[in-house]
């Protein structure tokens, strides 16, 4: 199983609801992240977990609020979103040691803020 | 700031021709992936490349990853309409579990 897996695949929200985003892998790996990309760019790191704790924010405002629950779920909790956090929101996963950081991507949640 | 530099932005091509894609850096990476991208989808893992001078082939997909492991290639021989997609590159950098992408190339092949 190679498979990482997000729910849902498109989202429609209004600015002041509260939504969460659902990300699983059963690969055994030890890193999980989350990225924001926007069309007709690369994505952008947001967050990465190494063994179920935080290890990376990239100054992510706290509208976004990332949760591990264990080493096979991530979440990403999202609450008075702007129209500009519109975006295709994508989790991997990967070995996450070092020279073994090679990721497997979901298939991403469309995001629309409106 | 982007540490990897792609080139070129965008290719369209005819099926049946040859292309190269660039990913540049003036930082050494400890490896090096390529992933290809269809829209509304994930990335998905074509290659990671580890050593210096490294050259791997994927059927009519060749990565080279150069010796001083800054820089890497990707070519494409005979493309076909089933190749279209944006190609990034990713760097693994310094902090673990990190890895930094490249702007990405969009190709098109066109039958």
């Amino acid at each position: 199983d190679t498979e990482v897996t997000q729910t849902p695949k498109h989202l429609v929200m209004g600015m002041t609801n509260k939504k969460s985003l659902k990300c699983e892998q059963h690969m055994g790996h030890r890193a999980m992240y989350w990225y924001k990309q926007k069309a007709k760019k690369p994505p952008e790191l947001m967050f990465v977990y190494s063994y179920e704790k935080l290890s990376i924010n990239e100054s992510v405002p706290s509208r976004f609020s990332p949760e591990c629950p264990n080493s096979s779920l991530l979440n990403l909790h999202l609450h008075a979103l702007q129209p500009e956090d519109s975006a295709l929101y994508l989790c991997a996963s990967s070995q996450g040691a070092p020279g073994n950081t090679e990721a497997f991507f979901g298939q991403g949640t469309r995001l629309t803020v409106v | 700031t982007q540490l990897l530099e792609q080139s070129p932005q965008f290719l369209s091509i005819q099926e049946g021709e040859n292309l190269t894609v660039y990913c540049n850096s003036s930082s050494v990476f400890s490896s090096l992936q390529w992933y290809r991208q269809e829209p509304g989808e994930g990335p998905v893992l074509l290659v990671t490349v580890v050593t210096g001078g490294e050259v791997k082939k994927l059927k009519r997909l060749t990565f080279q990853f150069g010796d001083a492991r800054k820089d890497s290639s990707l070519h494409i021989t005979a493309a076909q309409p089933g190749d279209t997609g944006l190609y990034l590159c990713a760097g693994e950098t310094d902090s673990w579990g990190k890895f930094q992408f490249g702007a990405g190339t969009q190709v098109v092949v066109t039958p």
